[in-house]
């Protein structure tokens, strides 16, 4: 089972601002298997990004993703305020399918 | 649109068996291109993958869950059920349904159900 790893936490960061968000896999795995969830309060997660690297449709540009091996990147190049929520990384590779804890990115 | 929609009841014995049903509708579960699944989350904490189906009836579950989960799909109603068995307080928690292309990226997802496990 692969672990994925989410750090940090808890980021707090102003509207405006760049917001980057790791996920740490316990082995090496393909960027083709890597996506990211956006979930705001109250709400189902909503696909952002799938292959690493490939928006979802109607996900805006500000939103971009990054990295191989164990170490990928979510990046929010400048926050806005519908952007503070819980992000997850999943991996889809292989079974069974896992989730990174999340990390919340609150406003400062 | 495509619209998911979560039912079943909101609390459940422990040991007894819990049981969802997903509704699809403004599409088709019949399609080629997508499997269908189950996720939950904890209050307050993160998603677990339970499993998922394609229409033809081909499933695959979370090992974690495997002994006690079945998922079943009824193409004639465009509904998709899932059924965990032998549930504790530990099954207390949101349940989502979501549809999952390339097999396992959930695109679309229901509302969610919350069910609590208590007598």
């Amino acid at each position: 089972e692969i672990v994925l790893t989410q750090s940090p936490g808890t980021l707090s960061l102003s509207p405006g601002e760049r917001a980057t968000l790791s996920c740490r896999a316990s082995q090496s795995v393909s960027s083709s298997y890597l996506a990211w969830y956006q979930q705001r309060p109250g709400q189902a997660p909503r696909l952002l990004n799938n292959a690493a690297s490939s928006r979802a449709t109607g996900i805006p540009d500000r939103f971009s993703g990054s990295g191989s091996g164990t170490d990928f990147t979510l990046t929010i190049s400048r926050l806005e305020p519908e952007d503070f929520a819980v992000y997850y990384c999943q991996y889809y590779g292989s079974s069974p399918i896992t989730f990174g804890q999340g990390t919340r990115l609150e406003i400062k | 649109q495509l619209q998911l929609q979560e039912s079943g009841p909101g609390l459940v014995k422990p040991s007894e068996t819990l049981s969802l049903t997903c509704t699809v509708s403004g599409g088709s579960i019949s399609s080629s291109s997508y499997y269908w699944g189950w996720i939950r989350q904890p209050p307050g904490k993160g998603l677990e993958w339970i499993g998922s189906i394609y229409y033809s009836g081909s499933t695959y579950y979370n090992p974690s869950l495997k002994n006690r989960v079945t998922i079943s799909v009824d193409t004639s109603k465009n509904q998709f059920s899932l059924k965990l068995s032998s549930v504790t307080a530990a099954d207390t928690t949101m349940y989502y349904c979501a549809r999952a292309h390339t097999g396992s990226i959930f695109d679309s997802w229901g509302q969610g159900t919350l069910v609590t496990v208590s007598s």
